[in-house]
């Protein structure tokens, strides 16, 4: 089974600059999510998806980021515009729907290293 | 602030020994509980998960010990090898809470000594 695919690895761009991230979630996993994990810390949820729709965006910053999965399987990640403290991982999962043993399971990408200088 | 957090940054152990790793939570609400594995340069690895009917749930090498009456978690790992070291973190959660994205504590750092 592919695990959840993301890219880029990493990006390094300036404060005020733009930067999106990608993740393509395991095949047929109707949940997918996407967390920032900053250095030394552990993930913290931002958005989650179920299918195309958002569940929970609660600790979004919507000011500067965005997120999108309008086909209900790849989903896009955007900071616009980006600040130092953005500088962390962006870990995207993905799930199978809830109501069974072990469907909260969530399986993670590799993530995407950000900088801001 | 944070519902899970850990009590110890650092641990470090012998190779062949036991691994005791403790989280702690507040939110008495949470009935679902994930250990996860993250090693340097990869996203979190499933290790395994224990619901809140259980205060006991075994797999390869790692045991999780739930204690709902002082709300902690632990997790064991017997026979410690270099392949284990990683940052460990708990989560928790709300079975069929709707939202279902984990809350993560800060994470306990495993290392290994030879």
């Amino acid at each position: 089974e592919a695990g959840v695919a993301q890219s880029p690895r990493y990006k390094i761009i300036e404060k005020r600059q733009s930067v999106a991230f990608w993740c393509n979630p395991i095949s047929g996993h109707a949940t997918l999510y996407w967390y920032q994990q900053i250095l030394g810390q552990g993930p913290k949820l931002l958005i989650q998806f179920q299918n195309n729709g958002v569940v929970d965006d609660s600790q979004l910053p919507k000011d500067r980021f965005s997120a999108e999965r309008l086909k209900g399987v790849d989903s896009t990640l955007k900071i616009q515009p980006a600040k130092l403290e953005d500088s962390a991982v962006y870990l995207c999962a993905s799930s199978l729907d809830t109501g069974s043993l072990g469907a909260n399971v969530l399986t993670f990408g590799a993530g995407s290293r950000l900088t801001v200088l | 602030g944070e519902s899970v957090g850990l009590h110890l940054p650092t641990l470090s152990v012998q190779e062949g020994d036991n691994s005791i790793i403790n989280c702690a939570y507040s939110n008495s609400a949470s009935d679902y509980f994930i250990w996860y594995k993250q090693e340097s340069g990869k996203g979190p690895q499933f290790i395994i998960d224990i619901r809140s009917n259980m205060d006991k749930r075994q797999g390869q090498r790692v045991t999780v010990l739930l204690n709902k009456t002082v709300k902690h978690l632990s997790l064991q790992i017997a026979a410690t090898q270099p392949g284990d070291s990683a940052v460990y973190f708990c989560a928790e959660n709300i079975w069929g809470g709707g939202a279902d994205g984990l809350t993560f504590g800060k994470g306990t750092h495993l290392i290994i000594q030879p």
